[in-house]
């Protein structure tokens, strides 16, 4: 079984210019979060869809980043224009959400966009 | 507010045992999770504890006392690809919070 794909793995842009990163996430999973991860530090949660609805995009800054989940299965996260630093890993996860009897949620990271903001 | 607090570095030498410990506060909480995370590589999930107690789990054991908001993760018999940070992650409600991660060197 596949796992959480992303792309690009690597991106270079100098600030002001737009990016855009793609999440493909596992089948059949519908709760789907971007993540950012600082150098040394742990991942901090932008957005969280459920299919197709954000339902808690609280740490997202609204004036320069945004993100989709047409059909609430792919997503992208577009942050226009970009900063310095801005500079990070972009992680998508996946996971199948809260199940009845399930003992925990787990959530399946891919492996990162680098975005270096030069 | 959230606060999760782990160790910035550990070293330890290949055969031995080390104790990784994560402290938190949060407003809720419905589990605690520790997962692996290697240079460039995305985290991989390694255990996961919602009552208190030992949890084990091969080489790696996790244990979680929740009246004293507290979690470690133990790995036995180090092998130099355990080098890796260690993200403790707690949810407080139907999302983690992560810690900032304790990196993880073994020495041969």
């Amino acid at each position: 079984e596949a796992g959480v794909v992303q792309s690009p793995r690597y991106k270079i842009i100098e600030k002001k210019q737009p990016v855009a990163f793609w999440c493909n996430p596992i089948s059949g999973h519908n709760t789907l979060y971007w993540y950012l991860q600082n150098l040394g530090q742990g991942p901090e949660l932008l957005i969280r869809y459920e299919n197709e609805e954000a339902v808690d995009d609280s740490q997202l800054p609204k004036d320069r980043f945004s993100a989709e989940r047409l059909k609430g299965v792919d997503s992208t996260l577009k942050i226009q224009p970009a900063e310095l630093g801005d500079s990070a890993v972009y992680l998508c996860a996946s996971s199948l959400g809260a199940v009845r009897g399930a003992p925990y949620n787990e959530q399946f990271f891919g492996p990162g966009t680098r975005l270096t903001v030069l | 507010g959230q606060n999760i607090d782990q160790p910035t570095e550990m070293t330890a030498t290949e055969g031995a045992i080390v104790q990784i410990n994560c402290t938190y506060q949060t407003s809720g909480f419905n589990g605690l999770f520790w997962y692996q995370q290697h240079a460039g590589e995305a985290p991989t999930f390694l255990s996961y504890n919602v009552l208190d107690g030992l949890e084990e789990k091969g080489r790696f054991s996790s244990f979680l006392s929740r009246s004293k908001g507290y979690s470690y993760l133990l790995l036995k018999e180090l092998q130099m690809k355990d080098s890796a940070s260690y993200l403790c992650a707690v949810s407080p409600t139907d999302k983690l919070i992560f810690g900032t991660g304790t990196r993880l060197q073994v020495f041969p």
